[in-house]
């Protein structure tokens, strides 16, 4: 299958500083990426989609200027967690549709914590 | 938006039995597919089956897309076969849409 790699797998920081996540589709392009977050005992939350060279859509709720999605080429898509707080901690988790075709695949998640 | 219910929400098997996982959805998909989520939060993909019926080793799948629902069967169950199980739905908006899981506890 298609492999999405998602970077870091884990990271601590200190509340109040700023986290990136990047989101990689390592075989094939990806114009529209999703991300997701789990807490935790709990399903997939889906967060935003993220759109090639266009601003990423996001679902009701969540907060546009605290996660920060950029999708500046055909593979790659990054989140940024602003000004982070303890609640922020979670695992995030990216996805990608090979294109022609609606299997999706997922990053390996990233276990963010705020200390 | 489209409701995606799983049942059980938890079962637990002595190792070598056998289990069928079951996924209701709302509405018409374009796709769905199940995974199994490992003890590290890595998504496996399991089957995509937006209809009809799939084998793959011990697993297999049916999806009856008419009728709204998907069956993901586990026969002779091993201890690595333990985590959560999840069916995802996609839409004509392109999202994957999760449903809440099943966790599986297989024992020795």
């Amino acid at each position: 299958g298609a492999v999405v790699s998602q970077h870091p797998s884990r990271v601590i920081c200190k509340s109040g500083t700023s986290v990136k996540i990047e989101c990689r589709s390592l075989d094939f392009q990806a114009t529209t990426m999703f991300w997701y977050r789990q807490f935790p005992k709990k399903s997939l939350m889906l967060m935003a989609t993220s759109n090639e060279g266009s601003k990423a859509t996001y679902e009701q709720g969540v907060e546009k200027d605290k996660f920060l999605i950029n999708h500046a080429s055909l593979t790659l898509s990054t989140l940024t967690v602003t000004s982070a707080h303890p609640e922020d901690s979670s695992f995030y988790i990216c996805s990608a549709s090979v294109p022609d075709s609606h299997e999706a695949f997922f990053g390996q998640g990233t276990r963010l914590t705020v200390v | 938006g489209i409701q995606v219910e799983q049942s059980p929400p938890d079962l637990i098997l002595q190792e070598g039995a056998n289990s069928t996982l079951r996924c209701n959805f709302s509405d018409s998909v374009n796709n769905l597919q199940w995974f199994h989520q490992n003890p590290w939060g890595q998504l496996i993909n399991l089957f995509y089956i937006p209809s009809g019926t799939k084998q793959n080793g011990r697993l297999s799948a049916t999806t009856v897309a008419t009728e709204r629902y998907s069956l993901l069967y586990i026969s002779s169950s091993q201890t690595t076969d333990s985590g959560v199980y999840f069916c995802a739905v996609k839409t004509s908006y392109d999202k994957v849409i999760f449903g809440p899981g099943t966790s599986l506890s297989v024992i020795p």
